[in-house]
Formats: structure tokens, sequence, C-alpha cells
């Protein structure tokens, strides 16, 4: 069974400063995927990362991916208020069956960013 | 940009009763999934659906639950009996192939 775990699950911090999110996953994949959700809206793709070494940047956030920890990381630059959210990260359950079928969340990470 | 579209935006049912999900994927997309958020919880995948059939489901997916694409646009998803326990949000989603996907809006499915 895939496993998807987010670290940390809350996070307070102020404007201006960085932080790292965590998301580990248990088995083979090379699709993860990182999602936007606001309160009682839905789900915003925020990236997509199909390999290896795999780096996006859109804004202040920064995804990458190691498939072979297994592990990727969302990095918040100099956070501004705007980006208080919860973050899930996603995996791929077809990329490691072969097929390309539905998503593995973890728990999401609820950040809150304080002026 | 092309959206999924999900109605309703929020259904209240009574305990038993049957309740469908109505979803619009995006036109050119191949692939269809439902999921559901409980209140707070993290978001579960329920089934997948390409080519007209059943691709994969989840435990959660049981006898009680049906997908169907009745007429080529619409997409949903028929709960034939409901528990307090499925009160949640439902969320139908699309993608043209195994690339990024498109979340509709959700519905806000209470079960009283």
């Amino acid at each position: 069974e895939l496993k998807v775990e987010q670290n940390p699950l809350f996070l307070s911090m102020q404007e201006g400063k960085n932080y790292t999110i965590y998301c580990n996953y248990s088995t083979t994949s090379d699709r993860l995927y990182w999602y936007r959700q606001d309160p009682g809206k839905s789900l915003e793709s925020l990236f997509v990362l199909l390999s290896n070494g795999a780096v996006k940047q859109e804004g202040r956030l920064m995804a990458s991916l190691d498939t072979k920890a297994r592990l990727s990381t969302l990095h918040i630059t100099a956070a501004v208020h705007d980006l208080s959210a919860t973050y899930f990260c996603a995996v791929d359950i077809g990329s490691s069956r072969g097929g390309a079928d539905g998503l593995t969340f973890g728990k999401g990470t609820h950040l809150i960013i304080q002026p | 940009e092309p959206e999924v579209t999900q109605t309703p935006s929020h259904q209240v049912t009574q305990m038993g009763q049957e309740v469908i999900l109505r979803c619009v994927p995006i036109s050119n997309h191949l692939y269809f999934y439902w999921y559901r958020q409980i209140l707070g919880q993290k978001v579960e995948f329920l089934v997948s659906f390409y080519n007209n059939e059943i691709s994969e489901k989840s435990e959660i997916f049981d006898d009680q639950f049906s997908v169907e694409r009745p007429d080529g646009s619409n997409f949903t998803l028929k709960i034939r009996s409901t528990k307090l326990e499925d009160s949640a949000m439902y969320f139908c989603a699309s993608r043209p192939g195994p690339t990024r996907g498109t979340f509709g809006s959700g519905t806000r499915l209470t079960v009283v």
C-alpha cells in the first residue's frame, strides 16, 4: 500500500521567513504533485514533478523531487500572508503499477503566515 | 481556462437515501476521477474511470458506490444508501493523460 507522509502538518511562520515542507512516499513513483487548498475550496494544482531531480519554481514556491530518496520538498521563500493555505503532496498510484490512476495524498500541511 | 464543473455545490440528504453527484469533466480529457475529503482531513481517492469503465478503485469504493458516464459529457457518482460517515466534500477531477489533473469545485454532501 502506497503511503504518503508530509511534515510538518501544521506550520505557523512570519512573513519574510523561509521554510520547507517535506513529503515522503513509500513505493516507487516518478510522478509527484503539489496542490494548494484554501478553506472550503477546491484543490489548485501547483506543480507536477515527473522525474528524478526535477525542480520547478513559481513565484515564492519551489518544488523538487528525489525519486531515489522518495522525497519531495516544497520550499517557501520570503513568505507572504497570501500563501496561507493547506498544501498537499500527492503521488500517482498508477506510476507504481504502470498505469495512470488515482492519486494518494498526504495529510496536508496547514500553513499560516502571520504579518 | 477550461473547468471541471460539479453540481450541486451542496447536498443535504437523509440517511439511507440515494444521492447522485454530477460532474462535467473537461471535454478533451480521457481520465476521470472521484475523490472525497472528510472535513479537515486528507483527500482520499475513490475511483478512476477510463475508456468507459472503472480503471481503479479504492477500498472506500464499496458496493454502495457506482459511477457512470451516461451521455459522453457527464460523469456521475451514485451512493445508493447514504450513511452518516459519507458526509464529506466530493471532488471530481479529470486529466488528458498521466499528467496534471484539474479538480472541480466539489460537492459538499451532508447526511443527516
